[in-house]
């Protein structure tokens, strides 16, 4: 079976300082690879997606970045924190392909706390 | 393009009583339709799925959903809510033309009362 794992669960950053949130998925190959965020009280916002090893789509502009240096390994960074990067970051993943039916599942998120 | 639409924000029931959280879907082409429940600072699992099967679904934890085409609602039923089913539920939609593309509801919270 699948698994996807996401880590640190909690961080407290200081405005300026970098960011690596880490996702990896285990038991299936080539997935699509999405990066989440969620503010308190509010609906998801799809900030990153990776269909391959170094391919990397941005849905908003914003102050982070993404890489996928291995196949089933997916970064969210961010060189200096904004406290508007504070939130839940949600890392996500589906199979290859654009059939019927792909599901997306999830981690069990990061919540990023910046001071 | 697609997009979902979750009528109501905010829904309170009793405990033991049935439960509806409404969804609209707009879509042009053969919809997948999803229903995801996010417990307080979880990930989220997936409840239920329709893609082109039986109309009326069944997931996990005796939640059902029903599509309607006509309707475009795919609203999520539950017959007696329990306590545990607090939390927050959000509506999603994928066309087969576009596998990485889920567009998500904003998201329903449900309160149970005693």
């Amino acid at each position: 079976s699948q698994t996807i794992h996401q880590w640190p669960a909690t961080l407290v950053q200081p405005v300026g300082s970098p960011l690596s949130l880490e996702c990896t998925v285990e038991g299936t190959s080539n997935p699509n690879l999405y990066w989440y965020r969620q503010a308190a009280g509010r609906g998801l916002q799809l900030l990153f997606y990776s269909v391959g090893i170094g391919q990397i789509s941005s849905e908003v502009p914003q102050n982070l970045s993404a890489s996928r240096p291995q196949d089933r390994q997916f970064i969210l960074s961010s060189k200096k924190l904004l406290l508007s990067d504070s939130g839940f970051y949600l890392c996500a993943w589906s199979r290859a392909g654009t059939g019927a039916g792909n599901t997306i599942y999830f981690g069990e998120g990061s919540w990023l706390t910046v001071v | 393009a697609q997009s979902v639409t979750q009528l109501d924000s905010h829904v309170s029931v009793s405990e033991g009583t049935p439960v509806l959280l409404r969804c609209n879907y707009s879509s042009s082409y053969s919809p997948s339709l999803f229903w995801y429940v996010q417990h307080p600072n979880k990930g989220l699992q997936l409840l239920l799925k329709y893609t082109s099967a039986a109309t009326l679904v069944k997931g996990i934890n005796g939640f059902e959903a029903e599509f309607k085409k006509s309707e475009t609602s795919f609203h999520l039923t539950k017959p007696s809510a329990h306590m545990s089913d607090a939390a927050e539920y959000f509506c999603v939609v994928s066309e087969a033309n576009y596998g990485q593309n889920f567009v998500f509801g904003p998201g329903t919270r449900l309160s149970v009362l005693p």
